[in-house]
Formats: C-alpha cells, sequence, structure tokens
C-alpha cells in the first residue's frame, strides 16, 4: 500500500545540537520526497525536496539524504535554533500525489 | 506574487449541512490538490484537479467532491457533514499536474457541531 513511517514523533534538542528525522517509503516509484515545516496555526511550508536521481541536498543548516534501495530518506538539521521548533512533515510523492508522515514535533529549547 | 487563497479561514456548519470551500492557486498555476489536515490522521490526500479535469482522487467517500473553473481556481464541496469531518482542510497548486513545487494555502478551518 501506499504508506509513509515518520520517526520520531516528538524530539526535543538543545539550541546548537543537531536533529535528524527519518521516513521510510513503501512505493518503489516514489520519485520525488519533500520536507514541510508547520508552525502552529500556520500553512506547511516546502523547505527542501530531494529527487530520486540525487542522494543528498544540502541547503544552509538543512540537509536532506536518500536512499533508494532502502526507501529511506531522513532531514538533517545543524545549528538548530528555538526558530526552528515546529511540526516536520516527510512526504513521498505516489502515483501524482503526496503521502505524508505523520509529522515530527521538534522543540529546540534555548 | 500572491500565494494560494482560501476562503473561509473558519467555518462552523451543523451535522448533516453541506458546506462549500474556495481555493484561488498562485497565478499560473494550473494544478490544485486538497488535504484534509486532523490530529489523528495526519495530512491526507482529498483529489487534485488539472485544467478542470479531476486528475487523481483520495480515499474520501463521495460525500467529498470538487471541481475547478477555467481561472484554476477550485472549489470542494462536502454534503451531509458528519462531526469526523471537523479539520483543517488545505488547498496546494503548482505548476504542473505534478507534485513538485507544492505551495499550501493557510486553509480553512471547519468545525462540526
Amino acid at each position: 500500500g501506499e504508506n509513509v513511517e515518520q520517526h520520531p514523533s516528538t524530539l526535543s534538542v538543545q539550541e546548537g545540537d543537531s536533529a535528524v528525522i527519518k521516513c521510510t517509503y513503501s512505493d518503489s516509484a516514489s520519485n520525488y520526497f519533500p520536507w514541510y515545516k508547520q508552525e502552529l496555526g500556520k500553512r506547511p511550508q516546502l523547505i527542501i525536496d530531494i529527487r530520486s536521481n540525487v542522494g543528498e541536498k544540502k541547503d544552509q543548516r538543512i540537509a536532506v539524504t536518500l536512499n533508494k534501495t532502502a526507501k529511506h530518506f531522513s532531514l538533517h538539521i545543524t545549528e538548530t535554533q528555538p526558530e526552528d521548533s515546529a511540526v516536520y512533515f516527510c512526504a513521498a510523492s505516489v502515483r501524482g500525489k503526496l503521502i505524508f508522515g505523520q509529522g515530527t514535533e521538534l522543540s529546540v529549547k534555548p | 506574487k500572491a500565494g494560494v487563497t482560501q476562503t473561509p479561514r473558519y467555518l462552523i456548519k451543523t451535522r448533516g449541512q453541506q458546506v462549500t470551500l474556495s481555493c484561488s492557486p498562485i497565478s499560473g498555476h494550473r494544478s490544485v490538490s486538497w488535504y484534509q489536515q486532523t490530529p489523528g490522521q495526519g495530512l491526507q490526500f482529498l483529489f487534485e484537479y488539472f485544467s478542470e479535469t479531476q486528475r487523481n482522487k483520495g480515499n474520501f467517500p463521495g460525500r467529498f467532491s470538487g471541481r475547478q473553473f477555467s481561472n484554476s481556481r477550485s472549489e470542494m464541496n462536502v454534503s451531509t457533514l458528519e462531526l469526523g469531518d471537523s479539520a483543517l482542510y488545505l488547498c496546494a497548486s503548482s505548476l504542473e499536474t505534478k507534485t513538485y513545487g507544492y505551495t499550501f494555502g493557510s486553509g480553512t478551518r471547519l468545525t462540526v457541531v
């Protein structure tokens, strides 16, 4: 079936530490993997994405890695700041739609 | 460049009523997708429209329907509302009928009482 598993569901880190969120997808045909950040009461915003022909992509403090063989992809945030606190969603494209993970609530403590 | 606009932002309806939500995509975007967001189920795909045609549909009952107009604006309708339909309904637009470059609107918060 179409499924994306996301772990952990909550993550608490100290300011300046790194945070890693992991996702696993089920459909081997998936070829696009975006990550969204949703602050409380706001819309999800795309923060980074990766396509299946790329293994890693970086944008300043955030990076995403993809292992197509294992059907795993991960979000890495370095030097976390309090404003990074939000819910993060991974997603995988499946036949023209996005299937989302259940979300990770990241809390960065000053 | 204006973003994705959803109206209304908040809505309270009674069980059994019907409701229509509106979404205006980013100018030039022709694909509009709808998602339901709830604390228990997360973000679930409802349907996608491209050039006034429904291209994709999620696993929701027939009470949920939608349409797209020639100017790419989209509406979704929910008939015979149930308490479980209470959710944040998000619309997302993109240039083409693919998921690349999805931009979400702020959503419509529907409460069914």
